[in-house]
């Protein structure tokens, strides 16, 4: 069974940093691009970063270039995000996303972040 | 990254057919055909409903369809059923390796 189980969230301050984690089982995770999309509280999906399947190639949306960092190991089936100089305008439910090249074939259940003081 | 425009809300009633409008620049949309349609219960990860436009991954139902004419893609909903009421997103490559999703359309069943 393909699972996706994200990890460290939550209440952060305002210019504060956070690791999210990404724990993958099921599949060849080594084979698979990967993805952060957030979703704020009532909102829509937002794209925030991407990695392709051996490491060497990433990308982030504009509003958390910069501050958000992107890395996997294959060895150990996770993905991860760094997130500095966090902002309110941060505060989502976190998804990691698995797929072969742009699609999210594989999601997980969301980790929450919230940035306030 | 420029956003994809969906209407905010469509509906229609058991048996029916409903079609979800998703319009990009000609850059993104009209440029690839790597639009991808999700699907969003409330409280639960998006499901994956239609890749490269038009495929259908397994554990999709063929009751759903997707296709592009120029800068526009459209997700298409066949004999619309209860359990399809949902949250519907469609999501473009926009070029070095970025993605981006449209607004979101709420699809009722009335």
């Amino acid at each position: 069974e393909v699972q996706l189980v994200e990890s460290g969230g939550g209440l952060v301050q305002p210019g504060g940093s956070l690791r999210l984690s990404c724990a993958a089982s099921g599949f060849t995770f080594s084979s698979y691009w990967m993805h952060w999309v957030r979703q704020a509280p009532g909102k829509g999906l937002v794209w925030v970063s991407r990695i392709n399947s051996d490491g060497s190639g990433t990308s982030h949306a504009d509003s958390v270039k910069g501050r958000f960092t992107i890395s996997r190991d294959n060895a150990k089936s996770t993905l991860y995000l760094q997130m500095n100089s966090l902002r309110a305008e941060d505060t989502a439910v976190y998804y990691c996303a698995a797929g072969s090249g742009t699609r999210g074939d594989y999601w997980g259940q969301g980790t929450l972040v919230t940035v306030s003081s | 990254q420029s956003a994809l425009t969906q209407p905010a809300s469509v509906s229609g009633s058991p048996g029916q057919s409903i079609t979800i409008s998703c319009t990009g620049t000609s850059s993104v949309v009209g440029t690839y055909n790597l639009v991808s349609w999700y699907q969003q219960h409330p409280g639960k990860a998006p499901k994956l409903m239609i890749y490269e436009g038009s495929q259908r991954p397994s554990g999709a139902s063929n009751r759903f369809s997707g296709s592009k004419s120029g800068n526009t893609a459209s997700l298409t909903i066949s004999g619309l059923q209860a359990e399809d009421e949902a949250d519907y997103y469609c999501c473009s490559y926009a070029g070095s390796g970025t993605l981006v999703f449209g607004g979101g359309t709420k699809l009722t069943v009335l």
